[in-house]
Parts: structure tokens; C-alpha cells; sequence
């Protein structure tokens, strides 16, 4: 089956841009999650639908950092203004419900903020 | 914050055993112990979870103690594929919990 698809794959922009990443989910999962990666460190949670409705945003910088998930099915991410320190890997997963399924991994976005 | 310690980095040689331990002294009863990798440039990939017994698939075992407080990660012959940052993860399954990432343990598989 395929898998979770992520694009761009890179991007480079200046500070204070914004930049938009999208998300297309493995076919009929339910639950999406954003998570950002810093070098070096493990990926930290940024959002988590179900369906089309947020479950949990709580580390979501609302100042800067939007989500959505039209329909149920894929999801953007954007970030207006961009700092340097937003300069890191953002992932998309999904998985077919919350609980205890595995979650499946697209391959990220690497974003680079000059 | 992450609910798991695991060692920053490991060395293993190729064909041998990689033993990968995890300290999870607070686990509650319902939460399982999940583990996954990520190798470089790609997302994490889930290897194993389990509750209590141990587990075994086509990627590697799973060693739970008997306390539940700690639990190793076996891949019984590392090859340098295996090269990765493994993590492990202790989650509820009620609700929508979702994974929380430590800094993982960086394996590195030498030929």
C-alpha cells in the first residue's frame, strides 16, 4: 500500500516568510499527526486530528503555526512569520484510529530558515 | 516529556546481537512499550510493542521484565541497514494518546 506522502520535500526561506508543508495520509486512517524535529533531538508533537477535527494542539505555537485537515483526508501546515528557530524536519503520520495502532511515518519536510 | 531513558549511542558488530535497553521505572499497568527507528534522512518506522509478555517479529524481540520497569530491544543479527536511532516509548492505548519521542539510543552497526 502506499504510504504516507509529504512534500516539498525540502524548502529554504528567509525569516519572516511563510512557508506551507503538505500531508497526504495513508488511505482510511483517521488519526494525523504533525510533529517537528529538530536536529538532534526526537520529534515533538505539533497537532493530532481525528478526522477533521483537532484532538490536540497544545504545543502548537498558535502565534505562527497553522493546521488543517479538510475533508477528513490530507493536511497543510503553515508557518506565518518564520523564525530561525523553525528551522527543522516536520513530519506528518497517520494511523487507522488513536488508541494503541502503530503510527506510519511519511519521510518529512526539511526546512531550512535563513 | 518522554517517560523513557535510554543511552545515547551503542556500537554493535555486523552479525552479532544488538541489545538495545530502556528504563521505564514509571510505567502504569495499561501503558504498552512501544519501539521504533529512524534512520537517516527518513521518518521513524515501528519495529515492536508490548504490554507485558515478550514479543517477537520478523524485526526484532521485545524483553519485558517481569516489574514492567525496564525492557530491551533485540536484533539478533545487526546488519549495517540496522543503523539508526531507536526509540522507546511508553503510551497508553486509551483515547488519542500519541507517541512521545525521547532522544532514542543512535546504534551504530560496524562492519
Amino acid at each position: 500500500e502506499a504510504g504516507v506522502a509529504q512534500s516539498p520535500r525540502y524548502k529554504i526561506i528567509e525569516k519572516r516568510q511563510s512557508v506551507a508543508f503538505w500531508c497526504n495520509p495513508i488511505s482510511g486512517h483517521a488519526t494525523l499527526y504533525w510533529y517537528q524535529q529538530i536536529l538532534g533531538q526526537g520529534p515533538k508533537l505539533l497537532i493530532q486530528f481525528q478526522n477533521n477535527g483537532v484532538v490536540d494542539d497544545s504545543q502548537l505555537p498558535k502565534d505562527r503555526f497553522s493546521a488543517e485537515r479538510l475533508k477528513g483526508v490530507d493536511s497543510t501546515l503553515k508557518i506565518q512569520p518564520a523564525k530561525l528557530e523553525d528551522s527543522a524536519v516536520y513530519l506528518c503520520a497517520s494511523s487507522p484510529a488513536g488508541g494503541y495502532e502503530k503510527l506510519f511515518f511519511g519521510s518529512g519536510t526539511q526546512l531550512s530558515v535563513l | 516529556d518522554a517517560k523513557t531513558t535510554q543511552p545515547p549511542s551503542m556500537d554493535c558488530a555486523e552479525g552479532r546481537a544488538a541489545n538495545l535497553p530502556c528504563n521505564h521505572s514509571t510505567i502504569s499497568g495499561n501503558e504498552y512499550v512501544y519501539w521504533y527507528r529512524q534512520i537517516h534522512s527518513q521518518g521513524p518506522q515501528y519495529i515492536i510493542h508490548g504490554l507485558k509478555n515478550n514479543e517477537t517479529n520478523e524485526m526484532a524481540s521485545l524483553i519485558i521484565t517481569e516489574d514492567r520497569k525496564s525492557s530491551t530491544l533485540i536484533l539478533p543479527h545487526a546488519t549495517l541497514r540496522d543503523t539508526a536511532v531507536y526509540y522507546c516509548i511508553v503510551r497508553s492505548p486509551s483515547g488519542n494518546t500519541p507517541l512521545v519521542f525521547g532522544k532514542g539510543t543512535r546504534l551504530s552497526v560496524i562492519a
